[in-house]
């Protein structure tokens, strides 16, 4: 139980276009699900928060308008990177809340824009 | 805000020896500790976690004990495999979102 995916696993896209990844909670119901973000051999820091049928709460430094956060049911939150840039290469991982405070991740998805 | 510290960044062992990480962290309302393994391209499982009412936790190898006095805790792994190669994070939660140490790579030579 508790299995998270993300889709797509990898993804390469043109500077400028937009890019949206999925996270779903497989077996069980997440109101709150989390974006990270991960730079090759660092920790994963945190990018935001989201909640069932309310707005993302994002963490400082991180453009709300750049990193388009849905979470319209209770399996299903999706990631939108906007006019997207090399800079925002990155591995982003998603992870859902199960049972109080454990978080169970996703495999991650690895986005090279060129 | 939660600050988490996490050592050693690096950890060679050989097969069959222990292998110990160490975290600290400095919010004493922190009521939540979970660790997790990392392989390369993948995302971060949950192997063990320990909630601040337990002093230590065992799951078959792999145990956490948890020191709230000196806000310290440490994931023990004993009898390493080469399957056990990988990078290793541990957490501290209150209520909220998971504050991460900056991870632990651990290499177990056969």
């Amino acid at each position: 139980g508790a299995v998270v995916s993300q889709h797509p696993s990898w993804v390469i896209c043109k500077s400028g276009t937009s890019v949206k990844i999925e996270c779903r909670s497989l077996d069980f119901q997440a109101t709150t699900m989390f974006w990270y973000r991960q730079f090759p051999k660092q920790s994963l820091m945190l990018m935001a928060t989201s909640n069932e049928g309310s707005k993302a709460t994002y963490e400082q430094g991180v453009e709300k308008d750049k990193f388009l956060i849905n979470h319209a049911s209770l399996t299903l939150s999706t990631l939108t990177v906007t006019s997207a840039h090399p800079e925002d290469s990155s591995f982003y991982i998603c992870s859902a809340r199960h049972r109080g405070q454990t978080q169970y991740f996703g495999p991650g998805t690895r986005l090279l824009v060129l | 805000g939660e600050n988490v510290e996490q050592h050693p960044s690096t950890l060679s062992v050989q097969e069959g020896d222990s292998a110990v990480i160490k975290c600290t962290y400095s919010d004493s309302a922190s009521n939540y500790f979970p660790w997790y393994k990392q392989e390369l391209g993948k995302g971060p499982q949950l192997i063990i976690d320990i909630r601040s009412n337990v002093g230590e936790k065992k799951d078959q190898r792999i145990a956490v004990t948890l020191n709230k006095t000196a806000k310290h805790f440490s994931l023990h792994i004993t009898e390493t495999q080469p399957e056990d190669s990988a990078v290793y994070f541990c957490a501290a939660s209150t209520q909220a979102w998971l504050v991460f140490g900056a991870g632990t790579i651990l290499r177990v030579k056969s």
